[in-house]
């Protein structure tokens, strides 16, 4: 079965803590992953693709393939950070299967 | 990456009726994929709409409810057909570029409320 999950619904740091939000897949083969976030009343938007290696806004995620993980951290919670995050793999149809969702709450 | 434009933002239904969601991309792009995100929930796959073709839909949504057009590469429509309180929820429409632009877009979503 195609899944993701999302264990944490809500995650709440301070600003300055280091973040992880923890996502779990289940694919057969070679799984494309990626990280979306959803800030307050604007639209779903990329954050993270993992076949590039990127960072964006200080947040990167790694593919862990031994423990089907694509964890997204950032050593440094800013408050602009709050906002929920979908981790999200590519299904066998070509369409994007989410997870739950976590809500991020950076305090300052 | 891809400009979706989708109307209408939002909307409030009477019961019984039907609201057609339209999805206007800037580029032609081949994969294109209605969602349903219900409050606080996370998004589900609706279908895929192919160009030419009927839509595919997933398990749980069905044609006479959700019936959906994809004319050409850069347009596509929802139905919401025979609407109950049940349906209110934020439907988005999204596209795929597997291309060097390699991502998936999403409209900014429609806020249905049945009444």
């Amino acid at each position: 079965a195609q899944r993701v999950t999302q264990p944490e619904k809500l995650l709440s740091v301070f600003k300055g803590a280091p973040v992880e939000l923890k996502c779990n897949y289940s694919y057969s083969g070679s799984p494309e992953l990626f990280w979306y976030v959803q800030y307050s009343r604007q639209r779903l938007q990329l954050l993270l693709r993992h076949i590039s290696r990127e960072s964006i806004k200080g947040f990167t995620a790694d593919l862990n393939k031994g423990e089907t993980s694509f964890h997204l951290k950032k050593p440094f919670a800013q408050e602009e950070d709050s906002a929920m995050y979908y981790c999200a793999l590519i299904g066998s149809q070509g369409n994007l299967i989410f997870g739950k969702g976590t809500k991020l709450s950076v305090k300052p | 990456s891809a400009v979706i434009s989708q109307k209408p933002s939002r909307d409030i239904c009477q019961r019984g009726t039907s609201l057609t969601i339209q999805c206007q991309v800037d580029s032609q792009v081949t994969m294109m994929f209605w969602y349903r995100q219900q409050p606080g929930q996370s998004l589900t796959l609706i279908a895929t709409a192919n160009q030419g073709s009927e839509a595919t839909y997933e398990s749980g949504f069905v044609i006479d409810k959700f019936p959906i057009s994809r004319p050409n590469l850069t347009f596509s429509t929802l139905t919401v057909s025979n609407m109950s309180p049940e349906d209110s929820s934020i439907y988005l429409c999204s596209v795929g570029d597997r291309g060097p632009n390699y991502g998936y877009t999403f409209g900014s979503g429609t806020r249905l409320t049945v009444v």
